[in-house]
């Protein structure tokens, strides 16, 4: 049982450059979430989708696009990578239950310069 | 707003108890977590206790939840080093009435050091 895996582990990219980190999830889970984690600073939602076909913006969003046209997947995308996106991010699903908590991947550590 | 906030860091010697508290502001929380992340990981659930329950315990970890202070606590009898990570404190609560819609606030995470 896989859980959530995110890929690539680590990147680096140059200031304009654009990429795509990939999150996928093998539990069937509606809910799921990407955050960037920064230190000191907790985790800050990105974007988050509750279905198939449904995304919605996190407390920051700039910068950022998602996609969700299966479950299992909810790739997150940079268009214009910038030196202030440098952070670990994580990907998380969760089920539908309002107890259930979230799985989250192993993190992409990022660094754009 | 909802806000969940944690002291920064502990440091306990190895085979001591560790106290990590958080307090939350949102009333109509259902459900408060704790999560643990070791150095290079993502977020593994340790723990949640129910807003109605006062206590929960499993194995060496107990929670604690004081409604009324809106204090939640987690305990971690006889600490190793292999507790040495840093723990988050969740609260989710429902924000909509359609389908199952909820919110996740998270504190800032506190990072216990255990000494041999």
């Amino acid at each position: 049982n896989a859980g959530v895996t995110q890929t690539p582990k680590f990147r680096i990219l140059k200031i304009g450059q654009s990429m795509t980190l990939q999150c996928t999830q093998d539990m069937n889970h509606n809910y799921m979430y990407w955050y960037r984690q920064d230190p000191g600073m907790g985790l800050k939602l990105i974007y988050y989708s509750v279905g198939a076909g449904i995304t919605d913006k996190g407390e920051v969003p700039n910068g950022y696009n998602v996609s969700r046209s299966t479950t299992e997947d909810f790739p997150l995308r940079l268009e214009l990578a910038a030196p202030s996106q440098t952070s670990v991010y994580f990907c998380a699903s969760t089920g539908d239950t309002l107890n259930s908590p979230l799985h989250f991947g192993n993190g992409t550590r990022l660094t754009v310069t | 707003g909802e806000d969940v906030e944690q002291s920064l860091f502990l440091s306990v010697r190895e085979g001591d108890s560790s106290v990590i508290n958080c307090t939350y502001t949102d009333s109509s929380s259902t459900y408060l977590y704790w999560y643990k992340q070791e150095p290079g990981a993502g977020l593994q659930l340790l723990t949640y206790i129910f807003s109605n329950m006062d206590m929960k315990q499993d194995q060496r970890l107990t929670v604690l939840l004081n409604k009324k202070d809106k204090h939640l606590s987690l305990r971690i009898a006889d600490t190793q080093t292999g507790d040495s990570a840093i723990y988050f404190c969740a609260e989710t609560y429902r924000y909509s009435r359609a389908g199952n819609n909820r919110k996740l606030i998270w504190g800032l995470g506190t990072s216990l050091a255990v000494n041999p």
